[in-house]
């Protein structure tokens, strides 16, 4: 089966501007997690989904990131007003249940000019 | 926060030679780790994994040992092979704190053909 997906793969935001990333879990996974990483770490967690559940936000930076997923698949992870520290790889993940194996999508580069 | 660390940042091997990369983590009440491997441009594909109750668990070529005693995570590759090159990760959970992840640094694996 398909794994998990994410789009766009890169996206040149000019300071100011809003982005939306989109992500598209393996199908029947119940969690869904959204991590940022810099260059050279190792992933660091935004928000945890279960289902349409937004259950843990506790690692977004700031009020500027929202996070959604509204009928329990896909999510959105939105960046309003994009700052240059927002530049980094985009993580999402799923995993069939809770405290289970996650399975990462390829990310999305995002640079902010 | 609690920290997972990695003793080396970078390691060179020899093309059929075995591979050991090691992770030290602080939390005792950890109960689930993951050995996550990078490579570039993609995102952190899974490994192994090993449970707190475990103290050995061996895929294919791969081998996670877990000792609890000195919170000590390590991960050897047999034989190891050039596709093996990229950055690996030890990824942490810690029940209490959340589904989530926390992630190493990370060690860079160059295996020399």
């Amino acid at each position: 089966g398909a794994g998990v997906s994410q789009s766009p793969r890169y996206k040149v935001a000019k300071r100011g501007q809003d982005v939306a990333l989109r992500c598209d879990p393996i199908s029947g996974h119940v969690s869904l997690f959204w991590y940022q990483q810099a260059l050279g770490q190792g992933p660091e967690f935004l928000t945890y989904f279960q289902n349409e559940a937004q259950l843990d936000k506790s690692g977004l930076p700031s009020d500027r990131f929202f996070a959604e997923r509204p009928e329990g698949s896909v999510s959105t992870l939105k960046i309003q007003r994009t700052q240059q520290e927002d530049s980094a790889v985009y993580l999402c993940a799923s995993s069939l249940g809770e405290v289970e194996t996650q399975y990462f999508g390829p990310g999305t580069r995002l640079l902010v000019l | 926060g609690e920290s997972v660390g990695l003793h080396l940042p970078t390691l060179s091997v020899q093309e059929g030679d075995n591979s050991i990369i090691n992770c030290a983590y602080s939390n005792s009440a950890s109960d689930y780790f993951i050995w996550y491997k990078q490579e570039s441009g993609k995102g952190p594909q899974f490994i192994i994994d090993i449970r707190s109750n475990m103290d050995k668990r061996q895929g294919q070529r791969v081998t996670v040992l877990l000792n609890k005693t000195v919170k000590h995570l390590s991960l050897q590759i047999a034989a190891t092979q050039p596709g093996d090159s990229a950055v690996y990760f030890c990824a942490e959970n810690l029940a209490s704190f959340g589904n989530q992840f926390y992630f190493g640094t990370g060690t860079s694996l160059t295996v020399i053909p």
